[in-house]
């Protein structure tokens, strides 16, 4: 079952802009991590964010947490056409060791 | 170094067929995991193997199983092949995603399409 939701579920912009999605989750967390994937290829690893971190940075991208409201927040600086592809959120569960992902966001960047 | 390689790539079999895709992991990484995606479904877990053994088990029917062989190497099988199990199987590898966790590296899919 999905535990992650991300929002929205579809985003375009142009080259320049940038982008935020969002994501929201039910249960308690180890961490919660962003994934990339291009036109229905492997997932690529964006970033990491542990239950008791609350931003983290890497790049062009910065992402936050508040656990309070379960929900997590992804946002891609200064966006490049290359940078269109679906993006998942996935939750690392307490206790166990795989992923729930969300429903992914596509983001469209043109040119 | 060489990252999580799955094989085939693409595969077309008929109903009530078996089906056996491979996944080899990142030298060194002893968890392997299995998702499988489909447009309405999504990313849906399947199972995770960690030294030979099978350590999480996803909702899914007895018809879909896995193994793990001593050099990591995953394997995953699925038997009376159903047109509902056309999808994308995504193998990921990790050094050891505990409760600490880690970043899953994923491998490019094998496209398995049921006829």
């Amino acid at each position: 079952s999905q535990q992650g939701e991300e929002d929205p579920q579809a985003l375009s912009i142009q080259e320049g802009e940038n982008a935020t999605m969002n994501c929201s989750y039910k249960t308690s967390i180890n961490n919660l991590q962003w994934y990339r994937q291009n036109s229905g290829r492997g997932l690529v690893h964006l970033i990491l964010i542990r239950s008791n971190e609350r931003e983290k940075h890497s790049g062009r991208l910065r992402v936050t947490l508040d656990t309070s409201k379960k929900s997590s927040s992804l946002l891609i600086t200064a966006s490049r056409a290359a940078d269109t592809a679906s993006y998942f959120c996935a939750t690392h569960n307490s206790g166990y060791s795989t992923l729930t992902f969300g429903k992914g966001t596509m983001l469209l960047v043109s040119p | 170094k060489a990252g999580v390689t799955q094989t085939p790539r693409y595969l077309i079999k008929t109903r009530g067929q078996q089906v056996t895709l491979s996944c080899s992991p990142i030298s060194g990484h002893r968890s392997v995991s299995w998702y499988q995606q489909t447009p309405g479904q999504g990313l849906q877990f399947l199972f995770e193997y960690f030294s030979e053994t099978q350590r999480n088990k996803g909702n899914f029917p007895g018809r879909f199983s896995g193994r793990q062989f001593s050099n990591s190497r995953s394997e995953m099988n699925v038997s009376t092949l159903e047109l509902g199990d056309s999808a994308l199987y995504l193998c990921a590898s990790s050094a050891n995603p505990g409760p600490e966790g880690y970043g899953y590296t994923f491998g490019s899919g094998t496209r398995l399409t049921v006829v």
